[in-house]
């Protein structure tokens, strides 16, 4: 089955700088990668996801990137601002490849500090 | 857009006892997923929630401790059973949903549970 990574596990950065969040999967078959946004005591919300045929997407401040051939993606949050802060969550899915059941990287823990 | 909610939000239970929660989509999707979040830890499949059929457990959990319904298109129950202070967690619901035309997987408020 799929088997996700994530790195780092905590990040601090001054707000207007840029965070890096990066993670790898084992499936060669995954074709969908979403990024997940979880505030404190809320629920997981999709923030952006890219499907691989594309190697990158961008939605204002966020972009992703994906390398299917190292299977490797990473989350690129520019101007960071202290709501920016919370934990984000890779997901990758398994089996075939549909968007319905996701393996969950660790978590990494963003604080944006004032 | 569309709306997925959990009852209860919050419990706190004896050991040896059983909690159901009950999850609600506001529209009728095929799969529906049950996910267990430890305190300060990452999301953890649990099981699929298959209309008409069992559900399908992930490795490490099985029927008997996490019973699961699923008894129409918008709504699922899990049990969590013969609960000891290990199961407490945030159980959350999820299922595909179309957004911006795309199915994107949404997830419920989840319920927190205490077991003492």
């Amino acid at each position: 089955g799929e088997n996700v990574e994530q790195h780092p596990s905590t990040l601090s950065v001054q707000e207007g700088d840029s965070a890096v969040i990066k993670c790898t999967y084992s499936d060669s078959a995954s074709n969908y990668f979403p990024w997940y946004k979880q505030e404190l005591g809320k629920r997981p919300q999709l923030i952006i996801d890219i499907r691989s045929n594309v190697g990158e997407k961008k939605d204002q401040r966020i972009a992703v990137t994906l390398n299917k051939t190292a299977k490797h993606f990473s989350l690129h949050i520019t101007e960071t601002q202290p709501e920016d802060s919370a934990v984000y969550f890779c997901a990758a899915p398994t089996g075939s490849g549909n968007t319905g059941k996701l393996i969950f990287g660790q978590g990494t823990t963003l604080q944006v500090k004032p | 857009s569309a709306v997925i909610s959990q009852k209860p939000s919050r419990d706190i239970c004896q050991r040896g006892t059983s909690l159901t929660i009950q999850c609600q989509v506001d529209s009728q999707v095929t799969m529906m997923f049950w996910y267990r979040q430890q305190p300060g830890q990452s999301l953890t499949l649990i099981a699929t929630a298959n209309q008409g059929s069992e559900a399908t457990y992930e490795s490490g959990f099985v029927i008997d401790k996490f019973p699961i319904s699923r008894p129409n298109l918008t709504f699922s129950t899990l049990t969590v059973s013969n609960m000891s202070p290990e199961d407490s967690s945030i159980y959350l619901c999820s299922a595909p949903l179309l957004a911006g035309g795309r199915n994107e997987q949404f997830f419920g408020p989840g319920t927190r549970l205490t077991v003492l």
